[in-house]
């Protein structure tokens, strides 16, 4: 199958600082980026989808200034959290759809963030 | 809007015994369904997908079903083992040019030795 990378894959930081999230396809060309998010004991809910060199799509109720998308490359997302607070700490997955590929979808280990 | 319900939330079961895992979705005009596997503080496996064509899938000791009419699906996992521990979650994808998915939150299963 095809390798997704994460970094980091967990992160502490104060409320009011801003964090990255890095998603790389180790092996493969994504089109497009589907980054997810995952409260405990809860479903992963989409936050948006990014095609590579254009903006991102967001889901309703998800700040875009807040959490601002980048897919630069076929190899390499980035996922910023800007401003943080604590009620932004959960699991966040990113999901690349290969090009070709239509059926497959991989997932990346995700990174946990908290926020205090 | 689509939504994904799994029944029960947890499980736990001697090693050996065969597993039953449900999942039901609102909205029956689905692409296809997924069944995934997430070990704690880790990402997802996809086990099986089915298509919305298909009645079933099979891989090893996993079979899925899929009942698109009533809006069901179940994993079974026979002859469970320790090592099966684990939450697993299914997903509805919508249609072939909409890759996104709905997920459900999971069954959290715990294999006893």
């Amino acid at each position: 199958g095809a390798v997704v990378s994460q970094h980091p894959s967990w992160v502490i930081c104060k409320s009011g600082t801003s964090v990255k999230i890095e998603c790389r396809s180790l092996d493969f060309q994504a089109t497009t980026m589907f980054w997810y998010r995952q409260f405990p004991k809860q479903s992963l809910m989409l936050m948006a989808t990014s095609n590579e060199g254009s903006k991102a799509t967001y889901e309703q109720g998800v700040e875009k200034d807040k959490f601002l998308i980048n897919h630069a490359s076929l190899t390499l997302s980035t996922l910023t959290v800007t401003s943080a607070h604590p009620e932004d700490s959960s699991f966040y997955i990113c999901s690349p759809r290969l090009a070709g590929r239509k059926e497959t979808q991989y997932f990346g280990p995700g990174t946990r963030l908290l926020v205090l | 809007k689509q939504e994904v319900t799994q029944i029960p939330a947890a499980l736990s079961v001697p090693e050996g015994e065969n597993l039953v895992l449900n999942c039901s979705f609102t909205d029956s005009a689905i692409y296809n369904l997924q069944w995934f596997r997430q070990d704690p503080g880790k990402g997802l496996t996809s086990l099986l997908l089915i298509q919305s064509s298909q009645r079933e899938q099979t891989s090893g000791r996993l079979n899925a079903s899929l009942d698109k009419s009533s809006g069901r699906s179940t994993l079974y996992i026979a002859a469970s083992q320790p090592g099966d521990s684990a939450t697993y979650l299914c997903a509805v994808g919508k249609s072939s040019n909409d890759y996104k998915l709905s997920f459900g939150a999971g069954t959290t299963v715990t294999v006893r030795a």
